[in-house]
């Protein structure tokens, strides 16, 4: 059961921006940091951006996130082949005291 | 290079436990700095946080799964399991271990690649 509400689907040619959009409430997003995940086919969720708006070592610069009040966005410009994947926000929950997670997108590169 | 290694049954009977373990390499459970989770994934479906554990055994669960749901810290063996019981299909599902990291709030930083576990009679 997602708690956080995401976009189903977004999708671009290469090298064009596309944006992914999270919503979340008081006790997850408004109080904590938001966090995304890339998934490719097959494989484990792969962490992407942590604290917002930070990147892993390794993580191209061309993936940035952001946060306002209970919502979030992570961009991707210049897309590329590769980076067609699912993608999943989630953040700390308060009354959960847990994780919660998006909905999950799906980036399709055209 | 931490490394998460999930072992276990991949086919599991309906109305039995299932039972996982996460062999942690690279790093140690009994670290002051990290929780250690579980999160699962049905086919084709999201991601479900199922709880976490720190090194003391303080756990948090998610509360739609507490009733059926422990999991517990083995130091000496450097690894966390998890026991699920009573299953049935909806448990069907990629079961990842993460280690959990705090900036701002608690999130999972590093998977292990899942095993998938199915019900099946």
């Amino acid at each position: 059961q997602s708690v956080l509400t995401q976009t189903p689907s977004g999708s671009g040619t290469p090298g064009q921006r596309v944006t992914i959009s999270c919503s979340g409430s008081s006790s997850n997003i408004g109080s904590n940091a938001v966090n995304w995940y890339q998934q490719l086919t097959g494989t484990a969720p792969k962490l992407l951006i942590y604290r917002n708006n930070q990147r892993p070592s390794g993580v191209p610069d061309r993936f940035s996130g952001s946060k306002s009040g209970t919502s979030a966005s992570l961009a991707i410009s210049g897309l590329q082949s590769e980076d067609e994947a699912d993608y999943y926000c989630a953040a700390w929950d308060d009354s959960l005291n847990g994780c919660v997670f998006g909905t999950g997108t799906k980036v399709t590169v055209l | 290079q931490l490394q998460l290694q999930e072992s276990g049954p991949g086919l599991v009977k309906p109305s039995e436990t299932l039972s996982l373990t996460c062999t942690v390499s690279g790093g140690s459970v009994s670290s002051t700095s990290y929780y250690w989770g579980w999160i699962r994934q049905p086919p084709g479906k999201g991601l479900e946080w199922i709880g976490s554990i720190y090194y003391t055994g303080s756990t948090f669960y998610n509360p739609s799964l507490k009733s059926r749901l422990t999991i517990s810290v083995d130091t000496s063996k450097n690894h966390f399991s998890l026991r699920l019981s009573s299953v049935t299909a909806a448990d069907t599902a990629v079961y990842y271990c993460t280690r959990l990291e705090y900036s701002g709030g608690w999130y999972p930083g590093y998977w292990g690649q899942g095993t998938l576990v199915t019900l099946s009679s």
